[in-house]
């Protein structure tokens, strides 16, 4: 099936600083979307992005769709404790054997205070 | 506003016994889906349904069956338990198929 290139896997960074992390496949999606997981639960939408070349903000939160529509990027800025967690990009691709939405590995965000 | 429910959060299992894992949803979504979260794997379908009645495979449906006999629930059963399905089970639904999934909060099933 159809596979995203999340990177980096993992990120230690220090409270106060900012984060970018990014996901690219080898084919075009339309839809491209950020989900967090928070520790011990499952993931929630953070944004969606429709349009190439969009750039959407969702507080210290924002993210681009490439103008490929082959990637996009996540930054978070001034992070703080609570951005822990796995950060994961996803696509809208109806039907096949990978359902409507084909995530990538994630990224894993640790914070230290 | 429950959304997902999953029960159990938690099973240890020994090789060889069966259990079912259910999922709940007050939302009334059609599609329905089963993922397995392993390190480093991210988010692997295992079997996924489109509204009352039916089911279909997903990714990494080998050792599982589901089952969709009512709307709200979607069942999830292993049949003969292996160390392998050592994972994060997570059920999740959304309306017409479209991105807006709702995750349920996880089991954690470990098999000896």
């Amino acid at each position: 099936g159809q596979q995203l290139n999340q990177s980096p896997q993992s990120m230690f960074i220090q409270e106060g600083e900012d984060v970018s992390m990014n996901c690219t496949s080898s084919s075009i999606f339309n839809t491209w979307l950020w989900y967090k997981q928070d520790p011990g639960e499952g993931p929630v939408l953070l944004i969606a992005l429709y349009k190439a070349g969009e750039l959407t903000s969702n507080g210290r939160l924002t993210a681009q769709f490439g103008i490929t529509r082959k990637d996009s990027f996540l930054n978070i800025s001034a992070s703080i404790p609570s951005d822990v967690g796995i950060y994961f990009c996803a696509v809208l691709n109806y039907g096949g054997s990978q359902g409507n939405l084909i995530f990538g590995k994630g990224t894993k965000l640790s914070v230290k205070p | 506003n429950a959304g997902v429910t999953q029960t159990p959060k938690f099973r240890v299992l020994k090789t060889g016994q069966s259990m079912t894992l259910l999922c709940a949803q007050d939302m009334n979504h059609e599609y329905m889906y089963w993922y397995r979260q392993d390190p480093g794997m991210g988010l692997r379908l295992i079997h996924y349904s489109v509204g009352e009645g039916t089911t279909a495979k997903g990714e990494v449906p080998d050792g599982y069956n589901v089952s969709r006999l009512k709307k709200q629930n979607f069942l999830l059963g292993l049949e003969s338990a292996a160390p392998s399905q050592t994972s994060v089970y997570f059920c999740a639904s959304s309306s017409r198929g479209d991105y807006g999934y709702t995750f349920g909060s996880g089991t954690r099933l470990t098999v000896v």
